[in-house]
């Protein structure tokens, strides 16, 4: 059974401040990694996506990916109020169509 | 691009009836297409995912001949809800993915949703 965990939060930071969220999977042969955000009462949306271990930056947005500790992180600098949703890390193997989401972390910033 | 428009945004009918829900990729053509179901302050299910022309693979648990999957073209898949009670009541969301080849090949992008609600 393939897992993605987070935490499932509320994390709560205060307005300007670093978010970290964070996400492991149980699936060593994932190969693709995305985050998701989903404000209430809404769809997710595609925020991030990472294919190689390392950073990748858009923005104010910084993912990185470790495939041997199999964890993937999610930054949010400068965080603003219009943050606050909850986040949604999937994994994706290359063998199938499957993508595996996490239960996803609410985050809260705090004005 | 990568858009995936649903319809109807919102439903309410009676219990017993049906309702079917469309789901359309509007700039790309739709390989696969996921169809998940989300209560209220949980997370995302899945329902099933459907590969065009061929028949839907349902998740374990979730009954096949309630909840109908067609996905007849490259941009459109229906998921009808047969003989709705209360519990039924939800919100179901569609994605969708590009074949292998495309742009749009690696992500899943999702549809807005529809809000099902069953009296």
């Amino acid at each position: 059974q393939k897992e993605v965990e987070q935490n499932s939060g509320p994390l709560s930071v205060p307005e300007g401040a670093i978010a970290s969220l964070n996400c492991t999977y149980s699936d060593r042969v994932s190969q693709s990694f995305f985050w998701y955000r989903q404000y209430s009462g809404k769809s997710p949306e595609l925020i991030m996506s990472i294919y190689s271990n390392g950073d990748k930056e858009d923005g104010r947005f910084t993912a990185q990916l470790n495939k041997a500790s199999q964890y993937v992180s999610l930054l949010i600098r400068d965080s603003q109020p219009s943050d606050s949703a909850t986040y949604l890390c999937a994994v994706r193997d290359n063998y199938g169509q499957n993508f595996v989401f996490g239960p996803g972390t609410r985050l809260s910033v705090l004005p | 691009g990568a858009v995936v428009s649903q319809h109807p945004s919102r439903v309410i009918c009676k219990s017993g009836t049906s309702v079917k829900i469309e789901c359309r990729s509007l700039d790309f053509q739709a390989t696969t297409m996921f169809w998940y179901r989300q209560f209220p302050k949980q997370s995302l299910m899945l329902m099933a995912t459907s590969n065009e022309g061929s028949k839907a693979t349902y998740e374990q648990g979730v009954e096949k001949d309630k909840f109908l999957i067609n996905h007849a073209s490259l941009t459109l898949s229906t998921l009808t809800v047969t003989s709705a009670h209360p519990e039924d009541s939800s919100f179901y969301i569609c994605s969708a993915k590009q074949g292998d080849r495309g742009p749009f090949s690696y992500e899943q992008y999702f549809g807005p949703g529809t809000r099902l609600t069953v009296t």
